[in-house]
């Protein structure tokens, strides 16, 4: 079956940098997205991979590595909007997106 | 910013009553999703369309119809809504291009009684 893992929940400190983690096991692979849910709205797109290596964007960068089946969201500078949920998403072989739960993002002054 | 709308933003209703949630975008885009979220949770497909006449199943179709009779309109239909069916709803579109970044609505909160 097709599988996105990445953690439950965590607590950084504004200012700080945190590093969210997401492991995929999909049938084919193309392309990575994170994106943004603050609680009760909608997600917003934040980035896309379809190649090894760090994408950089501002204050948020994400990384992926398709052997290992893995990416990293990294966000510096923390604010206190950061805090929010943040959802990794792997599309397949057949073009859909497979959603990991995401990552509840709790930033602390 | 998105121009992708939903309506109702949040209805509560009674078992066994019909109901559609709208969806509309401006956008232009062909592809347009309908999503299952509950608190939590991760998003699960309902439907999905790439145009005009096409429609397609997701992982949790069997109890609600779709149609897109017009590109920007993509309205979901449950037919007997069921305490079950209680959770957000959201609706989403693309460009169709292979970056896949969706665009979505702000989403129908139903509560069913």
């Amino acid at each position: 079956g097709q599988n996105i893992d990445q953690p439950t929940e965590m607590t950084a400190t504004e200012g700080a940098i945190v590093q969210i983690n997401c492991t995929y096991q999909t049938s084919g692979f193309n392309g990575l997205f994170w994106y943004q849910q603050h609680a009760g709205e909608a997600p917003t797109f934040l980035s896309y991979n379809v190649l090894d290596g760090l994408e950089e964007k501002g204050r948020f960068s994400s990384f992926l590595s398709r052997s290992k089946g893995y990416s990293y969201l990294l966000l510096k500078e923390l604010q206190m909007k950061d805090s929010a949920s943040y959802l990794c998403a792997v599309m397949d072989s057949n073009y859909q997106l497979i959603w990991g739960a995401g990552t509840k993002l709790i930033i602390k002054p | 910013e998105a121009d992708i709308y939903q309506t109702p933003r949040y209805l509560v209703i009674g078992t066994g009553k019909k109901i559609t949630l709208e969806c509309s975008q401006t956008m232009g885009h062909d592809k347009m999703y309908w999503y299952q979220q509950d608190p939590g949770m991760e998003l699960h497909l309902i439907h999905y369309s790439y145009g005009v006449n096409s429609t397609e199943k997701g992982d949790l179709s069997s109890e609600s119809t779709v149609s897109r009779i017009r590109t920007e309109h993509f309205p979901l239909t449950l037919e007997s809504a069921r305490p079950s069916h209680t959770s957000q709803y959201l609706c989403a579109s693309s460009r169709g291009d292979d970056t896949g970044e969706l665009f979505f609505g702000e989403g129908s909160r139903l509560t069913v009684l």
